[in-house]
């Protein structure tokens, strides 16, 4: 079975500085799909970023960019230019490349980020 | 991407009792996932809910407990049976669309 590990409990960051959060997995599959999603105080799942574990270039979307290291089974979130609306709980998770109950997402415990002013 | 909701919002429950959550989804989906999120705790797969035969449970989570309906590909309903306080949690649906999961905002339960 899939395993997602956060190893941060809390971050924290000014605003307008940039922070890593970490992920790490364990897996046999060669093809499968990482995930970082966000969860604000609200609780609705946001979905930030994904990666493909078959390209080899690091996702990136506006200030959200992933560092992906597939034999190191490692898959970081960057944040830059932090804002005071990216505070919220983010978790990391899996899911295998194939079809029907590969469906499903595995998910790590979460780090929660917090903003400074 | 796909919008979906969820109803109730929230709601607080006598333990014995039953609740039903409703989870709809605006555009025709295959799969529809139904997660529990206990309190500053991570989410976590109850079962997989599919259209026209019975649902998938997770290891740990039975039909009697957990009873899902899936009528058609944009609906689903997630009934918490004989509550106790350890239901107390948010259960989240969400859908797969494309290669993506898109979450509805979540029913947040409290059990006395």
């Amino acid at each position: 079975a899939q395993t997602v590990t956060q190893s941060q409990p809390e971050m924290s960051v000014q605003e307008a500085e940039t922070v890593t959060l970490s992920c790490t997995y364990d897996t046999s599959e060669s093809d499968y799909y990482l995930f970082w999603y966000k969860q604000p105080p609200s609780r609705q799942m946001i979905l930030v970023i994904r990666q493909e574990a078959y390209k080899q270039q690091n996702a990136t979307e506006n200030r959200f960019s992933v560092n992906f290291q597939k034999a190191a089974k490692s898959f970081s979130l960057k944040i830059s230019d932090s804002q005071l609306g990216d505070a919220a709980m983010y978790f990391c998770a899996y899911r295998s490349a194939g079809g029907g109950s590969n469906y499903k997402l595995t998910f790590g415990k979460g780090t929660l980020l917090t903003v400074n002013p | 991407s796909a919008v979906i909701s969820q109803k109730p919002s929230r709601d607080i429950c006598q333990r014995g009792t039953s609740l039903t959550i409703q989870c709809q989804v605006d555009s025709q989906v295959t799969m529809m996932f139904w997660y529990r999120q206990q309190p500053g705790q991570s989410l976590t797969l109850i079962a997989t809910a599919n259209q026209g035969s019975e649902a998938t449970y997770e290891s740990g989570f039975v039909i009697d407990k957990f009873p899902i309906s899936r009528p058609n590909l944009t609906f689903s309903t997630l009934t918490v049976s004989n509550m106790s306080p350890e239901d107390s949690s948010i259960y989240l649906c969400s859908a797969g669309f494309l290669d993506e999961q898109f979450f509805g905002p979540g029913t947040r339960l409290t059990v006395l």
